[in-house]
């Protein structure tokens, strides 16, 4: 079981957009940075966002990230049937000491 | 451009050990941590500990620590991971990522190059 919370799946339309929140507490997100990674069905995960909001080189601007206190959110605008994946959300816990969690995955489905 | 080369697929018996390789390119090796990830079919994602190509430093978190090793060879840019006694529940596919100047502490690491993943299973 995932210290991180996330909805199992969201879905809309292409052209429309999504938010997916990632719920944690004051040991992981709470005091620490959080990145979301896309996974493509059979691939390896690929980074989205870092540091809670920014952006890695060559990811279009359609992908932000915010954090608030204890919880994250990825926003994805404009979907695209490309964008049809899981989607996690990951922070450093400190409980009992370093350790780097993943939340459990949102499927993203493009209606 | 910069990339995470890593061994092929493995089948284990329960008890065995496995070890598993990374060959990174394209960047300087010793500039960058590596990690260790696993994920079991339709599950999440597990990170199992991160090595210091430089000095060799790992660290674990207490789930492996014990039966998973991390090692380097900087002469061809490779990094390995040991995992002992194994189980049917080590199943997984096992994921090299780059994560972190060696410099920074570790919660500015997050991970921006991952390898195509390797599948380890185990099965008597």
């Amino acid at each position: 079981q995932s210290v991180l919370t996330q909805p199992p799946s969201v879905s809309a339309a292409p052209g429309q957009t999504v938010t997916i929140s990632c719920s944690g507490s004051r040991s992981n997100i709470g005091n620490n940075f959080v990145s979301w990674y896309q996974q493509l069905p059979g691939t390896a995960p690929r980074l989205l966002i870092y540091d809670n909001d920014k952006r890695p080189s060559g990811i279009p601007d359609r992908f932000s990230g915010s954090k608030s206190g204890t919880s994250g959110t990825l926003g994805i605008t404009g979907l695209q049937t490309g964008d049809e994946a899981e989607y996690f959300c990951a922070t450093w816990d400190t409980t009992l000491g370093p350790n780097y969690v993943f939340g459990p995955g949102t499927k993203v489905t493009v209606l | 451009h910069v990339q995470l080369v890593q061994s092929g697929a493995e089948v284990k018996k329960p008890g065995a050990s496995v070890k598993v390789s990374c060959q990174a390119s394209e960047y300087t090796f010793i500039d960058y941590n590596i990690h260790w990830v696993r994920q079991a079919p339709g599950q999440g994602v597990e990170w199992m500990g991160w090595i210091n190509p430089n000095s060799g430093d790992t660290y674990y978190p207490q789930k492996f620590r014990g039966r998973a090793t991390m090692t380097r060879d900087s002469s061809i840019s490779t990094v390995y991971l040991d995992l002992t006694s194994l189980r049917s529940d080590d199943s997984a596919v096992y994921y090299c990522a780059r994560g972190g100047r060696v410099t920074d502490y570790y919660y500015k690491f997050y991970m921006d190059v991952w390898g195509k993943g390797t599948t380890v299973t185990v099965s008597s």
